[in-house]
């Protein structure tokens, strides 16, 4: 049981280029969700996923696309990186219960 | 959505007792109040939730006066591995409306 797992852990990017951050969760959970974290800040939250093929914006949404391939896995995409977007980035599910989500271990972005 | 407001930062030694509050004047009725943990380069982990009066688990106590407009994290006899940033959420729901970390309160523990 490996719980929320982000790939990649680390990742620079150019300015303009694209990427997609990848979450996967073995926990049969419905919800999922992905997260921004600055340095010093809070969470803020990008998008999230109510169940299975459904997706709605969160917070900060804008230069972000998400994708809900299926129970298990939720992909962010990043379509033309910007040095603002320079983040760790985290995902995160949730079950049944109220309030209680599991986090992956982050992936940390540079965009140069 | 109730925001909610703690403190900064907090240092305590070793062994002591540590109490964060968390205040939420604008709590709903449905609200629930959940505290989470988040250790450097990690992601956060859930410590506790609560509706009401007191909750207690293996790692910390929640205590909520009658009127909800606050809550208290207990920490028992800290230790240096308590050391983390700690936030303190409002919410009905999982739901993106709900969802508001904050800065939350760095807690330092002092040997």
């Amino acid at each position: 049981n490996a719980g929320v797992t982000q790939t990649p852990k680390f990742q620079v990017l150019k300015t303009g280029q694209s990427m997609t951050l990848q979450c996967a969760q073995d926990m049969n959970h419905n919800s999922m969700y992905w997260y921004r974290q600055d340095p010093g800040m809070g969470l803020r939250l990008i998008y999230y996923s109510a169940s299975e093929g459904t997706t709605d914006k969160g917070e900060v949404p804008n230069g972000y696309n998400v994708s809900r391939l299926n129970k298990r896995e939720f992909s962010l995409r990043l379509e033309s990186a910007a040095p603002s977007q320079t983040s760790v980035y985290f995902c995160a599910s949730g079950g049944q219960g109220r309030y209680e989500q599991y986090f992956g271990p982050g992936t940390r972005l540079t965009v140069t | 959505l109730a925001k909610t407001t703690q403190p900064i930062s907090m240092d305590s030694y070793e062994g002591q007792e540590v109490n964060i509050t968390c205040s939420h004047n604008n709590i709903a009725t449905n609200d629930y109040i959940t505290w989470y943990q988040q250790f450097p380069s990690q992601g956060p982990r859930f410590i506790i939730q609560g509706y009401k009066t007191k909750v207690t688990n293996e790692v910390a106590s929640l205590f909520i006066p009658a009127d909800r407009k606050s809550s208290t994290l207990s920490l028992p006899r800290v230790s240096l591995s308590d050391t983390a940033v700690y936030y303190c959420l409002v919410g009905e729901r999982l739901g993106a409306n709900n969802l508001f970390f904050g800065t939350g309160t760095r807690l330092t523990v002092i040997p």
